[in-house]
């Protein structure tokens, strides 16, 4: 079973910082089964990334992925204030069932 | 526009049972495996069960096994998950989602309560 591990557990940044989240993988995993998501309170989580770097429909280009192996990273160039918000990293395609990170909180500093 | 809808949460005493349903719609449903994905208050999110396209596999979470069942009927677009001998543990929004290897599609989640 692959574990997902997340990087920060909370952020705290200022709008107009960059923002960078880790999601590091217990074994090497195709990075087209790797994907990113947004939850506000209350809420489903909204898709961000899929494939590790593609940006889902109608998210704006300040979101961005990277990585490959067991090392992936979501980027958020310039904090807006609708960013704050918990994110999750998901793994899914090799096995059964996917996986998610426990997810990273980002906060207003 | 795909859309899944849950219903059938609730409040329910440990031991008890509740049954969850999905209505999916904008996407042909027979031709997707689907999933049962929750998260307890405050926690992260955890993949409970998967189908699928024709119901012929399904897998569990381990905590899980032996006491929920996934379901579906491709006649009716509809998904469900039938909970048996429910602990305080399975309190939690459970969503219906579509799983891809382009992302997850998700429903609104409903919420069920184990307590007494």
């Amino acid at each position: 079973e692959i574990v997902l591990t997340q990087s920060p557990g909370t952020l705290s940044l200022s709008p107009g910082e960059r923002a960078t989240l880790s999601c590091r993988a217990s074994q090497s995993v195709n990075s087209i089964y790797l994907a990113w998501y947004q939850q506000k309170p209350g809420q489903s989580p909204r898709l961000l990334i899929y494939g590790a770097s593609n940006r889902a429909t109608g998210i704006p280009d300040r979101f961005s992925g990277s990585g490959s192996g067991t090392d992936f990273t979501l980027t958020i160039s310039r904090l807006e204030p609708e960013d704050f918000a918990v994110y999750h990293c998901q793994h899914y395609g090799s096995s059964p069932l996917g996986t998610f990170g426990q997810g990273t909180k980002l906060e207003i500093k | 526009e795909v859309q899944l809808v849950e219903s059938g949460g609730g409040l329910v005493q440990p031991g008890g049972s509740l049954r969850l349903s999905c209505a999916a719609s904008g996407f042909a449903f027979s031709s997707y495996w689907m999933s049962w994905i929750r998260q307890a208050p405050g926690k992260g999110l955890e993949w409970v069960a998967n189908i699928k396209k024709d119901g012929s596999e399904k897998y569990y979470v381990d905590s899980v096994k032996g006491r929920f069942t996934i379901s579906r009927d491709n006649a009716k677009n509809s998904l469900d998950l039938q909970m048996n001998s429910l602990r305080a543990e399975d309190t939690a929004v459970y969503y219906c989602a579509r799983p891809s290897h382009f992302g997850v599609y998700w429903g609104q989640g409903t919420l069920v309560t184990v307590s007494s």
